[in-house]
């Protein structure tokens, strides 16, 4: 069964960063991509972006570029996402998931546990 | 973006009910539509993927339909496992989307 397991919980200052790391097991780490979505406390699901594991390329929705970043380390199947400037609005449980993809479109399959980021001063 | 809305946001139902869950896209996602379960305190779990695609382990009861730009999810007889957010997603044209959730509830 697949596994996704992420860092512990973060506590930051507003302007500040977070790296959160989803290592990978059970499965081809290269042959699936790897997609963040987050949680707002009471609140819906946001979709962060995906990273294609096989050569690194990624894609972020608008409101986000530039201030988030996903990568691999394909050698310990982990993946991590930045996101950097750090706002109160960007407390939420990050979670990353793996993403089936098809010629046009995909969907998540897997989710790891969530790692909570909280932005105070 | 494509906006995905779905209804109702609420839904109070009884242990063997048949319950509908709409999922509109603004445009065409053609049949990239995902439906998600979560339960407090867990993370999402897929239950339908493609539309129509039912996930491995996910209970018969749960099935998918829809093409274009509305989808429904249907439960056919309500277990109380079931009660839950529930969350459909465009993964067509960037960026992926996701309704704003139904909460299934006891009546």
């Amino acid at each position: 069964q697949v596994q996704l397991v992420q860092s512990g919980a973060e506590v930051k200052k507003p302007g500040a960063s977070v790296k959160v790391s989803c290592w990978a097991s059970r499965y081809s780490f290269t042959s699936y991509g790897i997609s963040w979505v987050r949680q707002a406390p009471g609140q819906g699901l946001e979709w962060l972006g995906w990273i294609r594991t096989s050569n690194g390329d990624a894609n972020y929705p608008p409101k986000l570029q530039g201030r988030i970043t996903m990568t691999t380390d394909t050698s310990t199947s982990t993946a991590y996402m930045e996101l950097r400037s750090l706002r109160s609005d960007d407390t939420a449980l990050y979670y990353c998931t793996r993403i089936v993809t098809g010629p046009t479109g995909g969907y998540l399959d897997s989710w790891g546990q969530g790692t909570l980021v909280t932005v105070s001063s | 973006d494509i906006q995905m809305t779905q209804s109702p946001s609420t839904l109070s139902a009884s242990v063997g009910d048949r319950v509908t869950i709409t999922c509109r896209a603004s445009q065409s996602v053609n049949s990239w539509l995902a439906w998600y379960q979560q339960k407090p305190g867990q993370a999402p779990k897929l239950l339908i993927y493609r539309a129509s695609s039912v996930e491995s382990g996910v209970p018969s009861r749960f099935s998918g339909s829809g093409s274009g730009t509305e989808f429904t999810l249907t439960i056919s007889s309500l277990q109380p496992d079931d009660f839950a957010t529930y969350y459909c997603q465009q993964c067509s044209n960037y960026p992926y989307t996701f309704g704003q959730g139904t909460k299934l509830e006891i009546k």
